[in-house]
């Protein structure tokens, strides 16, 4: 068990659709990052957040949008969704105080599937 | 940014054998260097890390070595096992950017 805690782990909804996906860090890790993993285009990084605040931006679509809030779990927001979108979606966690510098601690996934 | 490149898969080896899985990667800096794996259905996971030139780390039979002059941190297994089947990503941290590889499939068979 890594910590962190994703859910829902399974999501089936249309296109065009709105969901939101859910990710509790591990207790005391201040980042958290987002990733999509798909067949063809491998592990894709999203977004990052430190303490609430955007760290880095990588792959995300605008249709996409996220944040971590004071508590410091974090959601992914996915708009207009398209068959495209289908994917694993995972979260990591990392930053606890005297923890290894780098070291990611990853959620199990939620895999969203839209028809 | 960092960025990694690994080898492509899949790999299928048979049981016992030597399994070498390359990872090269472009960063600012030295950054510190990861394997995780993810088997099915699960998350990924720390394999072994190196956070500096020349450190080796090890793991469960799993080697890499940080190569500063050739930016390289290959992955080795002298004899693979059936249980060793899964997704194998390389991966480099550095200013709190954390970039992977796109993962290399392996299979072992009996």
């Amino acid at each position: 068990d890594s910590g962190v805690t994703q859910t829902p782990k399974h999501l089936i909804t249309a296109t065009g659709q709105r969901v939101t996906l859910r990710c509790s860090p591990r207790s005391g890790d201040l980042s958290v990052y987002w990733y999509q993993q798909s067949l063809d285009q491998g592990l894709q990084f999203l977004i990052q957040y430190y303490n609430g605040e955007e760290r880095a931006k990588g792959n995300i679509l605008e249709r996409f949008s996220a944040q971590q809030f004071p508590d410091l779990h974090s959601e992914l927001n996915l708009s207009s969704l398209e068959l495209g979108d289908s994917a694993l979606y995972f979260c990591a966690s990392s930053g606890s105080p005297g923890g290894r510098d780098g070291e990611l601690f990853f959620g199990e996934g939620s895999r969203l599937t839209v028809l | 940014g960092n960025s990694v490149t690994q080898m492509e898969g899949p790999v299928t080896l048979s049981e016992e054998a030597f399994l070498t899985i390359n990872c090269t990667y472009t960063a600012t800096g030295y950054p510190s260097l990861f394997w995780y794996v993810q088997y099915p259905g699960e998350g990924l996971q720390l394999l072994l890390k190196a956070t500096k030139a020349d450190d080796k780390g090890s793991n469960k039979g799993f080697e890499a070595t940080y190569r500063k002059e050739t930016t390289s941190f290959h992955l080795e297994k002298g004899s693979v096992q059936v249980s060793d089947s899964a997704v194998y990503f390389c991966a480099a941290y550095n200013n709190n950017d954390m970039r992977f590889g796109a993962g290399t499939r392996l299979t072992v068979k009996p």
